[in-house]
């Protein structure tokens, strides 16, 4: 399985202000997904970072609040732009591998906005 | 449209008894199943997968899950409950021709010793 590392793994942040989340896998991935979660609650997936084009983003997620990167096969970042307390949530990278099924996860990145 | 339901909130079983935890599905095409366990303030882990083959597929931590066709489930079991077992179960599917996961919301295990 692939090793995920995402930063930072918590941030408190003032609202107005944006937060970069880097995550890292240690091997080359076809796919890279990014997801919200409350915490205890189900998760949301926010877009599909694309390698070398722009991401895919689900409904009610737009680029300029949550630009993603992706330059290659093993690094993407999700930005969180101008923040507001309810953008307070956990984010977590996901990946799948090649041809195989299963998505691997990130530990996620706690981000409280005040 | 596809959709993934956990009808239960919470599951509270005592240590050493059975578990089971529910899930029941509907896609379009052939579907692909997962469970993925989270234990507080941590990522979620992957537990296993149906994807073909035999209906009853084991995974990690002595967790087991059976597929069921006719009845749209896929439902989490474990013969012996253990206390570290207490955390929070997501079951997922996609269909084979799209990569992206729907889930369901989650169950909350509590394993009383």
């Amino acid at each position: 399985s692939a090793v995920i590392s995402q930063k930072p793994s918590r941030d408190i942040c003032q609202r107005g202000t944006s937060l970069t989340i880097q995550c890292q896998v240690d091997s080359q991935v076809t796919m890279m997904f990014w997801y919200r979660q409350q915490p205890g609650q189900s998760l949301t997936l926010i877009a599909t970072a694309n390698q070398g084009s722009e991401a895919t983003y689900e409904s009610g997620f737009v680029i300029d609040k949550f630009p993603i990167s992706r330059p290659n096969l093993t690094f993407s970042t999700l930005t969180v732009s101008n923040m507001s307390p309810e953008d307070s949530s956990i984010y977590l990278c996901s990946v799948i591998q090649g041809f195989g099924t299963e998505a691997f996860f990130g530990q996620g990145t706690r981000l409280t906005v005040v | 449209a596809q959709s993934v339901a956990q009808p239960e909130d919470q599951v509270n079983v005592a240590e050493g008894n059975p578990l089971t935890v529910k899930c029941t599905y509907s896609v379009s095409g052939n579907p692909y199943l997962f469970w993925y366990v989270q234990y507080p303030n941590r990522g979620l882990q992957f537990l296993l997968k149906y994807i073909t083959g035999d209906n009853l597929v084991k995974g990690s931590y002595g967790f087991e899950a059976e597929f069921n066709k006719s009845q749209t489930s896929f439902h989490l079991k474990k013969p012996s409950a253990l206390v570290s077992d207490s955390a929070l179960y997501f079951c997922a599917v996609r269909d084979g021709g799209n990569r992206k996961l729907i889930w369901g919301l989650g169950t909350s295990l509590a394993v009383n010793p």
